[in-house]
């Protein structure tokens, strides 16, 4: 399983655009890149996922470069809400076997 | 239905005590997961069953038992607990052995205290 490294933390305001890098040098061929979100006592849930290129869903987007060796995760518009930790993982998709990392805690203030 | 119930939500034992952990999910998902998480850290893994059969095994001592009686249900039974296993223990269900195994959906958690 590809270590992960990102942000121990980051600060962001209201309305502002906020992007979390996650650096995976040693993914594998077969590697996906997830990224789960986890409010205080409460379980992670899953955000984003996608191999290569761009990915988007309604509520960020994925960045991946050609070479995979890092991806970014893209929040539009952050809210007081977004307020969590934010996990990037790396795995095979057939091994169901989350290893998740340190993760960021992104904090948005007014 | 994407809702991943468990109970109880709180816990509290002592070291002697035997008891479970429950966790439920109605959307046909035949891979579940315990994780046990303590403050500050990341989630980490315990078991996985596949197809109601324990696939994964993180040599999680012996304390802790889980059983998958059906596809919908997922127990953790606790024996002669430390200190040290107290922590929120969360359950989680996914599709099995395709892409979206790794699109987990979890539970709130069971806050654990062993005292």
């Amino acid at each position: 399983l590809a270590k992960t490294t990102q942000p121990i933390s980051m600060d962001s305001y209201e309305g502002q655009e906020v992007n979390i890098t996650c650096s995976h040098n040693n993914i594998a061929t077969n590697d996906y890149i997830t990224w789960y979100q986890q409010f205080p006592s409460q379980g992670p849930r899953f955000i984003i996922q996608g191999y290569k290129t761009k990915v988007t869903n309604e509520v960020a987007s994925l960045f991946i470069p050609a070479d995979r060796k890092s991806s970014t995760l893209s929040l539009p518009r952050v809210s007081l809400s977004d307020t969590a930790v934010y996990y990037c993982l790396v795995g095979d998709w057939g091994a169901q076997k989350l290893v998740f990392g340190q993760g960021t805690r992104l904090t948005i203030n007014p | 239905d994407t809702e991943v119930t468990q109970t109880p939500k709180h816990l509290v034992m002592g070291m002697t005590n035997k008891k479970s952990l429950k966790c439920e999910q109605h959307m046909g998902h035949r891979a579940m997961y315990w994780y046990k998480q303590k403050a500050k850290k990341p989630p980490e893994l315990m078991f996985v069953y596949s197809y109601e059969k324990l696939s994964i095994n993180e040599s999680v001592p012996s304390r802790f038992s889980p059983e998958c009686p059906n596809s919908s249900l997922l127990n953790l039974h606790l024996h002669a607990l430390q200190p040290e296993d107290s922590a929120l223990y969360l359950c989680a269900s996914s599709h099995a052995r395709e892409i979206r195994s790794y699109e987990q959906y979890f539970g709130p958690g069971t806050r654990l205290t062993v005292t």
